[in-house]
């Protein structure tokens, strides 16, 4: 079976500042990987995605993370958040069916 | 394209009462996908369909909740008899089977639910 774990529940950092939010799987199978972000009262969006190739995935608003393999892990990382950053992230892992399992959130506040 | 549209956006009710929640996908989308979140449990997936059709409904909690799809472009998730217990926000996502984002899951912005 698939689990993701997301360790960190919150995370504040100040306005400018790098952020890493941690993303750690477990699966038998080959895996997809994404990052979607929650604003709050709004729907999930998502941020990017790894399906295959580049270890390396860009996205949306300066967001990037890497798939380690070896780690079993997908952290995502922004080297200078700004306030409008503060938002829910969710990791969610998908073994190519059409289910997602999704990490339980990082909340992530950007302070001035 | 409005993307997923979800109605209402707010709801509150007495337990006991019928709930219907509505969900219209994105056009040309093949898979509709109902989840809940909470507090306690995060984003849980209840059921999801692909052409219409119910292909898997194992996270549906119990007979009180009920989720049809008459038509490619509506579906419905209802709770009969409603409890306290059933309060959440619940997303409607969709997704297309080919294409550049066949992989990706767009969310509709939640109803919001609460049982008295």
């Amino acid at each position: 079976a698939q689990s993701v774990t997301q360790l960190d529940s919150q995370v504040p950092v100040f306005e400018e500042a790098p952020v890493e939010l941690r993303c750690n799987y477990s699966s038998s199978v080959s895996v997809y990987l994404f990052w979607y972000v929650q604003y709050p009262n709004q729907g999930l969006q998502l941020l990017l995605k790894y399906l295959s190739g580049s270890t390396l995935v860009k996205g949306i608003n300066g967001f990037e993370a890497e798939f380690n393999k070896s780690q079993t892990s997908f952290h995502l990382r922004k080297p200078s958040v700004h306030i409008s950053d503060t938002a829910e992230y969710f990791c969610a892992v998908s073994d190519g069916t059409y289910k997602y399992i999704f990490g339980t959130g990082t909340r992530l506040k950007v302070l001035a | 394209d409005a993307g997923v549209i979800q109605s209402p956006r707010h709801e509150v009710t007495e337990m006991g009462q019928e709930v219907t929640l509505r969900c219209k996908p994105i056009s040309g989308h093949d898979y509709l996908f109902w989840y809940r979140q909470t507090m306690m449990r995060g984003l849980e997936l209840l059921i999801y369909f692909n052409n219409n059709v119910p292909i898997d409904d194992s996270g549906m909690p119990e007979d009180r909740f009920s989720a049809k799809m008459p038509n490619a472009s509506f579906s419905t998730l209802k709770i009969q008899p409603s409890e306290p217990r059933d309060s959440a926000v619940y997303f409607c996502a969709s997704r297309p089977t080919g294409g550049e984002s066949y992989n990706e899951q767009f969310f509709g912005p939640g109803t919001r639910l609460t049982v008295l």
